[in-house]
């Protein structure tokens, strides 16, 4: 059974930072590229990263709303995926989900249950 | 980036009853369009990807249809469980984005 769950969110002040990890499980982990996507209260989904496997050199991919503050990276050794967030926004508050990719590209098949942000003074 | 409308932003209907939900892309995704579903407090599901291939596990009264730019998602007869938000979304290339959901309330 595919299993990934969050940790690390929390409350933080603007311009601060966090690092969201997820653990996964039940599945080769190293073998799939895996996604951060957020929520905020009440509202849509927005995708936010991609990291793809070692064998695509672990390229990864951001939302322009997040690029140069938030850093996607995984460790294939311990199934562990992270999101480093700096100078945070009040506008990131959000629930943010660890995703799997499907087996067709940019699919979201399996979700973890999330980790809340909380970015406010 | 490619923009997803969605449409209606909330439906309401009856157990037994048929629902249609649509897509609309910015521009052309082919057959890449994905659909889930999120009931409140829990994280999303994969309903349809590439545009009508059901997720495994997902009932056959689910029905993805389109390409291009016009795309659907039809549910027949309605059952409770299937009440929640929906979400198109394209998986054309990076960025992904997401249409603004539709809220499936019971009548």
């Amino acid at each position: 059974e595919v299993q990934l769950v969050e940790s690390g969110g929390g409350l933080v002040q603007p311009k601060g930072s966090l690092k969201l990890s997820c653990a996964a499980s039940g599945f080769t982990f190293n073998t799939y590229a895996m996604h951060w996507v957020c929520q905020a209260p009440g509202k849509g989904l927005e995708w936010v990263a991609r990291i793809r496997s070692k064998s695509n050199n672990y390229a990864t991919y951001y939302a322009d709303s997040v690029k140069d503050r938030f850093t996607i990276s995984r460790d294939d050794s311990q199934s562990m995926l992270y999101l480093q967030m700096n100078n945070l926004k009040t506008e990131d508050t959000a629930m943010y989900y660890c995703v799997r990719e499907g087996h067709y590209y940019g699919t979201f098949a399996y979700w973890g249950q999330g980790t809340l942000v909380t970015v406010s003074a | 980036d490619i923009q997803m409308t969605q449409s209606p932003a909330s439906l309401s209907a009856s157990v037994g009853e048929t629902v249609t939900i649509t897509c609309r892309a910015s521009e052309n995704i082919y057959s890449y369009l994905a659909w889930y579903q999120q009931k409140q407090g829990k994280s999303p599901q994969l309903l349809v990807y590439n545009a009508k291939t059901l997720a495994e596990g997902v009932p056959s009264r689910f029905s993805g249809s389109g390409s291009g730019t016009q795309f659907s998602l039809k549910i027949n007869s309605l059952q409770p469980e299937d009440f929640g938000s929906y979400y198109c979304q394209h998986h054309y290339g990076t960025p992904f984005t997401f249409g603004s959901g539709t809220k499936l309330e019971i009548k």
